[in-house]
């Protein structure tokens, strides 16, 4: 069954450093997501991407945060000057269309200290 | 603005017993998804209910959808062991910008 793969599985930075967190959606989907939780607390909507450009964002995804599709492969979130509250695990999603389910892909918990 | 409730928010039950969460949107929803998810690992789909009176079941699992009263429940029927988890609904639609909004997830422990 296609999967979604994000790399790495876990990574620690110093505060105000930058991140990158990698994805590769599955090949025939049409529409990205970055989504992120907080260790015991709710999923929360970062950022779609459909088209090459970004299709909606939160009030999280401040000017600190960015996304890319690199090589048609690649979905990649960076995030510029990471802070303590950035601590959370990112889930890279994707569809193939509207209608159909979102599959997520294993996460990166990220620990700013 | 969509807002999505989800209760209860823990559950602990025996092997063998029935239960159901509730999942409780606010506003008009054209799509209601069940997540899982086992501690430090990933969101894998369950259900997507796409119309009032959906239901769908696998296993011990089932979901309905009840547009009209804005609920959508996941019951479960003979627990096992192995559908200890956290239980997430989401919602989209336009009030959400087609954002998935989550519950806060229902965490069950079924003891054997």
């Amino acid at each position: 069954e296609p999967e979604v793969t994000q790399t790495p599985s876990h990574q620690v930075t110093q505060m105000g450093q930058e991140v990158i967190l990698r994805c590769v959606p599955i090949s025939n989907h049409l529409y990205f997501y970055w989504y992120r939780q907080i260790l015991g607390q709710k999923v929360e909507f970062l950022v779609s991407f459909y088209n090459n450009e970004i299709s909606e964002k939160s009030e999280i995804f401040d000017d600190q945060f960015s996304v890319e599709r690199p090589d048609g492969s690649n979905f990649t979130l960076k995030i510029r000057s990471t802070k303590l509250e950035d601590s959370a695990m990112y889930f890279c999603a994707s569809t193939g269309t509207t209608t159909s389910s979102y599959t997520f892909g294993s996460g990166t918990r990220l620990t700013v200290v | 603005e969509l807002k999505v409730e989800q209760n209860p928010l823990f559950l602990s039950m025996q092997e063998g017993k029935n239960y159901t969460i509730y999942c409780n949107y606010s506003t008009t929803s054209d799509r209601l998804y069940w997540y899982r998810q086992d501690p430090g690992k990933s969101l894998e789909s369950l259900f997507v209910l796409l119309s009032n009176g959906a239901v769908k079941q696998e296993g011990r699992l089932m979901a309905s959808l009840d547009t009209k009263a804005r609920l959508s429940t996941l019951h479960i029927t003979a627990a096992v062991h192995d559908l200890s988890a956290t239980y997430f609904c989401a919602a989209e639609g336009f009030d959400s910008n087609y954002q998935l909004i989550w519950g806060a997830g229902t965490k069950l422990i079924i003891k054997p």
